[in-house]
């Protein structure tokens, strides 16, 4: 069975300072890994996903196969960045997505 | 950008009334679109994959009787809860994938308070 896990539930750090949200995953076979944000109020929307390796708002996440790992990280921490962070994942192919249970993010001024 | 609406955005109704939750693609069309449910500070949860002119997808343990799944046009899927019951009181979030740009979208979400 597929699943994602994300051990945190709430993340505080100071604005400026590194942050990382970790997500594992389990999946048999290729997986396509995304990390989607909810800000306060507004609809889940997609932050990055590893199939384009790019930087989002400063965010970066890379696919470890051998950990089964896609942890999010930026280096210095903005109080915009304060949100909801779900890591998820699909089979290649296919847009149906298995979501972790989020990891509250608050940046403290 | 694209844009995935959801109607009503929240709902209270009594035990034992069905409602129906729409879901619209605005700008493009989506022949596949997805319900996910969410309880309070849990996880999203797949609930089904509903396809355009055919029968709905539904994950293990969702009763295909219970919340009825209609898409009827390209721009267009809803959920029925019938006869609902507390226990069903949740957010139930709907998705289309754009394939143009192989990116999916949200709805925003609609509250379902049953009493």
């Amino acid at each position: 069975a597929q699943r994602v896990t994300q051990p945190e539930k709430l993340l505080s750090v100071f604005k400026g300072a590194p942050v990382e949200l970790k997500c594992n995953y389990s999946y048999s076979g290729s997986p396509e890994l995304f990390w989607y944000v909810q800000y306060s109020r507004q609809r889940l929307q997609l932050l990055l996903r590893h199939i384009s390796r790019e930087s989002i708002k400063g965010f970066t996440a890379d696919l470890n196969k051998g950990e089964t790992s896609f942890h999010l990280k930026k280096p210095f921490a903005q109080e915009e960045d304060s949100a909801m962070y779900y890591c998820a994942l699909s089979g290649a192919g296919s847009y149906q997505l298995t979501f972790g249970k989020g990891t509250k993010l608050s940046v403290i001024p | 950008g694209a844009v995935v609406s959801q109607h009503p955005s929240r709902v209270i109704c009594k035990s034992g009334t069905s409602v129906k939750i729409e879901c619209r693609s605005l700008d493009f069309q989506a022949t596949t679109m997805f319900w996910y449910r969410q309880f309070p500070k849990q996880s999203l949860m797949l609930m089904a994959t509903s396809n355009e002119g055919s029968k709905a997808t539904y994950e293990q343990g969702v009763e295909k009787d219970k919340f009825l799944i209609n898409h009827a046009s390209l721009t267009l899927s809803t959920l029925t809860v019938t006869s609902a019951h507390p226990e069903d009181s949740s957010f139930y979030i709907c998705s289309a994938p754009r394939l143009s740009t192989d990116t999916q979208y949200f709805g925003p979400g609609t509250r379902l308070t049953v009493l």
